[in-house]
């Protein structure tokens, strides 16, 4: 398997554009996570999906954020318009509901808005 | 406000020696608890966990040892290697296990 897959890897973009990330999670799993990992606060948990139903979105930061996941195979997070505090490293992660919280996470997308 | 803490956010060691990385959390419903090791420009992946019922759990060089009454759990790698080099995160879970509340890491270094 090739594990969870994220793109863009990098993105350079400036304020007020829109920014879409996108995630691919392994084949059978069933729940998907969005992350944000900055210096100040660590790993935080932006929102999560199960069976493709968005169940947690407590930790989006605002309205400019916003993620769906059409169908079991992919997700999208978007930010618009963005400013530079998002600035920071996105992770991706899915799970299994038999794996009992075991995440596997996606190799991050590093977010730079100038 | 924090539910997981880890108030180191670097350590050094020299190879051979015992790591030890705490963590503390604030949040009684948390009973299962994970680290998992994060190298640069990856994504983080899993370590090891443990169940409340449990107050150790070892996998080779990894001991996580958890002490409830005091909210405290701390990682040991014995002996310490140079691969292990890298951003530690604790993490907890608690019913309907849905979820995990990462810390914020702590970076450590193994001296050659």
């Amino acid at each position: 398997d090739a594990g969870v897959i994220q793109s863009p890897r990098h993105e350079v973009t400036e304020m007020g554009q829109e920014v879409t990330l996108r995630c691919k999670p392994i084949s059978g799993h069933n729940s998907l996570f969005w992350y944000r990992q900055t210096m100040m606060r660590g790993l935080e948990l932006l929102i999560y999906f199960n069976n493709n139903v968005p169940i947690d979105d407590s930790g989006m930061p605002e309205d400019r954020f916003s993620a769906k996941m059409p169908n079991a195979s992919f997700s999208t997070l978007k930010i618009q318009p963005s400013e530079p505090r998002d600035s920071a490293v996105y992770f991706c992660a899915s799970s299994s509901n038999r794996a009992y919280n075991e995440q596997f996470f996606g190799p991050g997308t590093r977010l730079t808005v100038l | 406000d924090q539910q997981v803490k880890q108030n180191s956010p670097s350590l050094s060691v020299q190879e051979g020696r015992i790591s030890i990385l705490n963590c503390d959390y604030t949040n009684s419903m948390f009973d299962y608890f994970l680290w998992y090791k994060k190298y640069p420009a990856e994504g983080p992946t899993f370590l090891i966990s443990i169940s409340s019922i449990k107050d150790k759990n070892e996998d080779g060089r990894f001991t996580v040892f958890l002490n409830k009454s005091a909210k405290h759990l701390s990682l040991h790698i014995v002996p310490s290697q140079p691969g292990d080099s890298a951003v530690y995160f604790c993490a907890a879970s608690a019913p309907p296990y849905d979820k995990v509340i990462f810390g914020p890491g702590t970076s450590l270094s193994v001296i050659p």
